[in-house]
């Protein structure tokens, strides 16, 4: 299998919450990044966990990591048409910081 | 100004040319990577370099090469350029913990 996995689209209406979930094989995985990509960009860091925590809220963002399963999720809450994008769940590789594993992104779509 | 700049941004060319995309970055970040992104694939690294003496493979590096030619600067190079190489590369800096900073992509299509 892969090294992270992750649903390749999603729906969701404006206002609603969307919850992207992600798995990982890594188990040496110390910090977990989440990416937004808009077309036409670059990636850009939108948060990530650090590997002894079960749980980060951000703001619209809530970051949830069961380190036991390899499972890591990001919810946004109040879902808006701006948050319509790619987001890519990271986990690092362990012991060479930096060095990311990317799933194949998760394409987030809002519906007004 | 961006802060990791990438030329050029869009690049044709024809099999078997030599092809040098380029990175520079005004962060002070000792560490650059190259990315390559095709669609609906995540990305895959293929060069990193932690500082100017070192440069590391990553794990798609065939057919390509990589210079260092300053803290700031770090480019990728397609010898002879295939097909197969279309894509979407990006160019990446980090601190120690990893985080990364991309910049816009260069986006290459080889005939």
């Amino acid at each position: 299998g892969e090294d992270v996995e992750q649903s390749l689209f999603l729906s969701v209406r404006e206002g609603d919450s969307s919850v992207i979930n992600c798995t990982y094989t890594d188990s040496s995985s110390t910090y977990l990044y989440w990416y937004k990509q808009e077309p036409g960009a670059g990636l850009q860091l939108l948060t990530y966990i650090f590997s002894n925590m079960d749980m980060k809220q951000d703001q619209r963002l809530t970051v949830l990591l069961n380190k036991k399963d390899k499972h890591l999720s990001l919810r946004i809450a109040d879902t808006q048409t701006g948050d319509s994008a790619i987001y890519f769940c990271a986990p690092d590789r362990g012991s060479t910081l930096g060095r990311l594993y990317f799933g194949r992104g998760t394409q987030l779509t809002v519906w007004p | 100004d961006a802060d990791v700049t990438q030329t050029p941004r869009n690049r044709i060319t024809k099999t078997g040319k030599r092809i040098m995309l380029e990175c520079s970055q005004t962060k002070g970040h000792d560490r650059m990577y190259w990315y390559r992104q095709d669609p609906g694939l995540g990305l895959r690294l293929i060069y990193y370099s932690f500082d100017v003496k070192d440069i590391n493979k990553g794990e798609i590096s065939d057919g390509y090469s990589v210079s260092r030619q300053a803290q700031a600067k770090f480019s990728l190079s397609l010898e002879s350029a295939i097909p197969n190489q279309t894509a979407l590369y990006f160019c990446a800096t980090s601190v120690s913990t990893g985080e990364l900073f991309f910049g816009e992509g260069s986006r290459l299509t080889v005939l």
